[in-house]
């Protein structure tokens, strides 16, 4: 089942800080968020696991609910190259991820 | 290295004809994807592989058949093509080994079936 993203685009000025919201109806395993830029591949965040593991790249920090099947995404300070379409990715149990419609936010200088 | 490869960039094609997408990876990743998005929307999965010779199928798989005959080909083939099946088509790959890693993804496949 697809998980729900909120909200479903945000526009911000440099500096300022964002919250993007990922919820499923159905237990989670793990949590997956990715950036795309327009015309671009997705490339990855950062991944929360049960337990409060968390595999990631960039200085993004995130929080994974995982009885009530949530995750956050905290963009603070936001720069313009944060810019693009995030999508979180939860892992149901299968191997797959299953991906929500997509947050786009949009940072004006 | 070149990471995820996909080969062609644009295609059209007209209402049913055939086509393959080519995807190549050279991380040596066992686990292997492919998704469509549409416009504005998010990925759905299409198939995936865990392994050579293992395929499964995702949340969309009709109209389209895998195979996985080495770690490093995941070619997706398009039967009688539809124009429903116009999309933006993404390959990724992961090595995943009991714990899940990141996928990195392929700059993508442009398809408009009319």
């Amino acid at each position: 089942q697809q998980p729900v993203q909120s909200p479903q685009a945000v526009i911000l000025r440099e500096g300022e800080d964002a919250v993007i919201n990922c919820s499923s109806s159905k237990a989670l395993y793990s949590v997956h968020w990715y950036r795309q830029k327009h015309g671009e591949a997705p490339v990855f965040l950062m991944i929360l696991l049960k337990g409060g593991e968390q595999k990631g790249h960039e200085k993004i920090s995130a929080s994974f609910n995982e009885k009530k099947q949530q995750s956050s995404l905290y963009l603070t300070a936001s720069q313009l190259s944060y810019s693009g379409t995030y999508f979180c990715g939860t892992d149901q149990g299968a191997q797959k991820l299953v991906f929500g419609q997509g947050t786009r936010l949009t940072i004006n200088p | 290295n070149a990471g995820v490869t996909q080969t062609p960039k644009f295609r059209i094609l007209k209402i049913g004809q055939s086509m393959t997408l080519q995807c190549t990876q050279d991380m040596n990743h066992n686990y292997m994807y492919w998704y469509r998005q549409d416009p504005g929307m998010g990925l759905k999965l299409i198939y995936y592989s865990v392994g050579a010779g293992i395929t499964d199928k995702g949340e969309v798989p009709n109209g389209y058949n895998v195979s996985r005959s080495t770690t490093e080909d995941f070619p997706l083939r398009l039967e009688l093509a539809a124009p429903s099946q116009t999309s933006v088509y993404f390959c990724a790959s992961s090595g995943y080994s009991g714990a899940w890693n990141e996928q990195f993804f392929g700059p993508g496949t442009r398809l408009t079936v009319l």
